[in-house]
């Protein structure tokens, strides 16, 4: 079946300018995870959606940055005013996962093959 | 939040096993060790999970230590295709969400 999908799949774009990065999770999938991968560094975590529960956006780096899930399928990245350390590749996953980890749980997420974003 | 520790690198001979190991020593006694790897320019791959037993499948075996402080991925036959970066990680179970957090992972070079 069809995996989560991300446009664009490359972005590049003048300091300053606001960017919009999408996701598409795997259908049905209620949780939508955002990440960004430095050059040379790990994943970092950004935002969480859980169904309809308030996302949890501890990992965005400032209010520069904002994330939106409608009708809890696709999302949007958005980042204003972008700048030279914003350049990375942004990566989306879903998971199926609807129960707490202490129940036994799975937890697989599914990853997107990312969107590589250049902020010159 | 518990934090992972991993050596920044190995390398493995083609053919052999290959033991990347991950200190978790904070862990608490609900959260999940999970391990990913992320090929050159692709998203990162489930690889496998546990508790506290250990496991197997058809990827890999995860190890992990009585007092679960640590562990170690197995893979028993490293082939170059193994060649990434292998993150492990831990799950934070909070409410009715969770938050992964990853470090920087290790690269394995997988050598001919």
């Amino acid at each position: 079946g069809a995996g989560v999908s991300q446009s664009p799949s490359n972005k590049v774009t003048e300091k300053g300018k606001d960017v919009e990065l999408r996701c598409d999770p795997i259908s049905g999938h209620t949780a939508l995870y955002w990440y960004r991968q430095s050059l040379g560094q790990g994943l970092e975590f950004l935002i969480y959606f859980q169904g309809n529960s308030a996302p949890d956006k501890s990992g965005l780096p400032s209010d520069r940055f904002s994330a939106e899930r409608t009708g809890g399928s696709v999302s949007t990245l958005t980042i204003q005013r972008t700048q030279q350390e914003d350049s990375a590749v942004y990566l989306c996953a879903s998971s199926t996962r609807t129960t707490m980890v202490a129940s036994g749980g799975s937890y697989e997420q599914y990853f997107g093959p990312g969107t590589r974003l250049t902020v010159t | 939040d518990a934090k992972t520790t991993q050596p920044t690198s190995m390398d493995c001979a083609e053919g052999r096993a290959a033991n990347l190991p991950c200190n978790h020593s904070t862990i608490s006694g609900n959260e999940y060790v999970y391990w990913y790897r992320q090929i050159h320019s692709q998203g990162p791959q489930y690889i496998i999970h546990g508790l506290k037993n250990n496991e197997t499948n058809e990827m890999a075996s995860l190890i992990i230590t009585e007092d679960r402080k640590s562990s170690t991925l197995i893979l028993p036959h490293a082939t170059l295709r193994d060649t990434a970066v292998y993150y492990c990680i831990v799950i934070t179970a909070k409410t009715s969400y969770d938050k992964v957090i990853f470090g920087p992972g290790t690269s394995l070079s997988v050598i001919p």
